[in-house]
């Protein structure tokens, strides 16, 4: 079983649609959760640090389940600049950190 | 402008000779790590340093060097390189606690032929 798993998609939604992605991890311990998005070729960016409250920021909502060991993104009125994909991390401890990516899930939205 | 810079973006060579990717970052962060990323394998991590002089492998540290002069460089070296390691390459580097975000320098595409 893979460390981080996520559903490699594409996710084909229209404008100002709602989508959400899904990314598991298997490692309890599991301490910080990120998501990024990354366009074709570009460097992976930073979109949103996940807490365990739950978090969002604009048309974006992260949250954490660590009963079920998964996190999630949900993308409210998605607009066509959201076309990229999104890859969740997981920082695991266990002596030193490593931040474990997940593959990402491909988001296209349709005009 | 806080930026993590990678050098050179593209290279196009040939198997077994020598090459250095460079990476450097102006935000005086601890921790630095390579990955590479290749189609429907996702990122996967090469090496990784905790703080100067400090580094450790990664999942796929198989044919790589790196070093940690400095806290603000961290070089990837191929000694050898075969066209298994042509590639997507991305140096990180982040505060140096688990639960700050890393930053990504531009990446740099290799082609090894």
């Amino acid at each position: 079983r893979k460390e981080v798993e996520q559903d490699p998609g594409p996710f084909n939604v229209p404008e100002g649609a709602t989508v959400a992605f899904n990314c598991t991890y298997s490692n309890s311990a599991s301490q910080s959760f990120f998501w990024y998005r990354q366009d074709c070729r570009k460097e992976p960016k930073l979109l949103m640090s996940v807490y365990s409250s739950g978090n969002e920021d604009g048309r974006f909502t992260a949250q954490l389940n660590r009963a079920s060991q998964y996190i999630s993104l949900l993308i409210r009125d998605s607009k066509l600049s959201d076309s990229a994909t999104y890859l969740c991390v997981v920082v695991g401890l266990s002596g030193t950190y490593k931040y474990i990516f997940g593959t990402g899930t491909r988001l296209k939205v349709l005009a | 402008e806080a930026q993590v810079t990678q050098n050179p973006r593209y290279l196009i060579t040939v198997t077994g000779k020598k090459l250095t990717v460079t990476c450097s970052q102006n935000m005086n962060h601890e921790y630095m790590s390579w990955y590479r990323q290749d189609p429907g394998l996702g990122l996967r991590q090469i090496y990784y340093s905790m703080n100067v002089e400090v580094t450790d492998k990664g999942d796929v540290p198989e044919g790589y060097k790196v070093s940690r002069k400095e806290k603000r460089n961290f070089p990837l070296i191929l000694e050898s390189p075969s066209p298994n390691q042509t590639s997507l390459y991305f140096c990180a580097s982040s505060p140096g606690t688990y639960n700050q975000p890393q930053h990504f320098g531009d990446g740099t595409r290799l082609s090894i032929l």
